[in-house]
């Protein structure tokens, strides 16, 4: 069956450094791989999206790999600060028409002063 | 725009009552989510619409659960009769189905209590 795992129930970095957080996935072919914020007691919120045939993608701060062969995709937030301190959600998505978006269970990232 | 608009916020009631959710979509957008998130099981997607039909319902767990989209500026998620396992924050997400991708955008959530 399909699977998507984030290796880490909890990540707890030091402010500054870069926090990676790692989605791997079994029996899917994702088009595309999403990010997602989510804030206690809120709905998750989009943060980037890379496409099957994009290696490595960036905003601001954050840094997505997304690699098919290894079925991995990286997360990176560099210089990181509480503020970043949330779970966060990968999503896969199969195709652009009308197609099934699945989660991951997600990382809680705590970022201390 | 005021984003995907969930009602209740919080909803309490006890086992082998009838409980319906309410979600109001993003103007404009033509696909429309039910996810269910509990500790145990991260976010779970029960059901899906494109332009107001079911598209995939194979996440909803039981016969319990129900889920309509008369028009495209909303949708219910009805549990009858509801349990204490169904306990959980239920989302709704939208989004402009497109070449891009589909980047959701979610409601607050209704937390439902069920004793």
């Amino acid at each position: 069956s399909q699977k998507i795992e984030q290796n880490s129930e909890a990540l707890n970095i030091q402010e500054g450094k870069t926090a990676t957080l790692t989605c791997n996935y079994t029996n899917y072919s994702p088009a595309y791989l999403q990010w997602y914020r989510q804030d206690p007691g809120r709905g998750p919120v989009f943060l980037l999206l890379i496409r099957e045939n994009e290696k490595e993608k960036r905003k601001e701060r954050l840094k997505v790999t997304f690699d098919t062969t290894l079925k991995q995709s990286l997360f990176h937030i560099t210089a990181s600060q509480p503020a970043d301190s949330a779970t966060y959600l990968c999503a896969l998505e199969k195709s652009s028409s009308a197609s099934k978006i699945i989660f991951g269970s997600g990382t809680r990232l705590s970022i201390r002063p | 725009d005021a984003g995907v608009i969930q009602s209740p916020r919080h909803e309490v009631t006890e086992m082998g009552q009838e409980v319906t959710l309410r979600c109001k979509p993003i103007s404009g957008h033509n696909s429309l989510f039910w996810y269910r998130q509990t500790m145990m099981r991260g976010l779970e997607l029960l059901i899906y619409f494109n332009n107001n039909v079911p598209i995939d319902d194979s996440g909803m767990p039981e016969d319990r659960f129900s889920a309509k989209m008369p028009n495209a500026s909303f949708s219910t998620l009805k549990i009858q009769p509801s349990e204490p396992r169904d306990s959980a924050v239920y989302f709704c997400a939208s989004s402009l189905q497109g070449a891009q991708g589909e980047k959701l955008f979610f409601g607050s959530g209704t937390q439902l209590s069920v004793l």
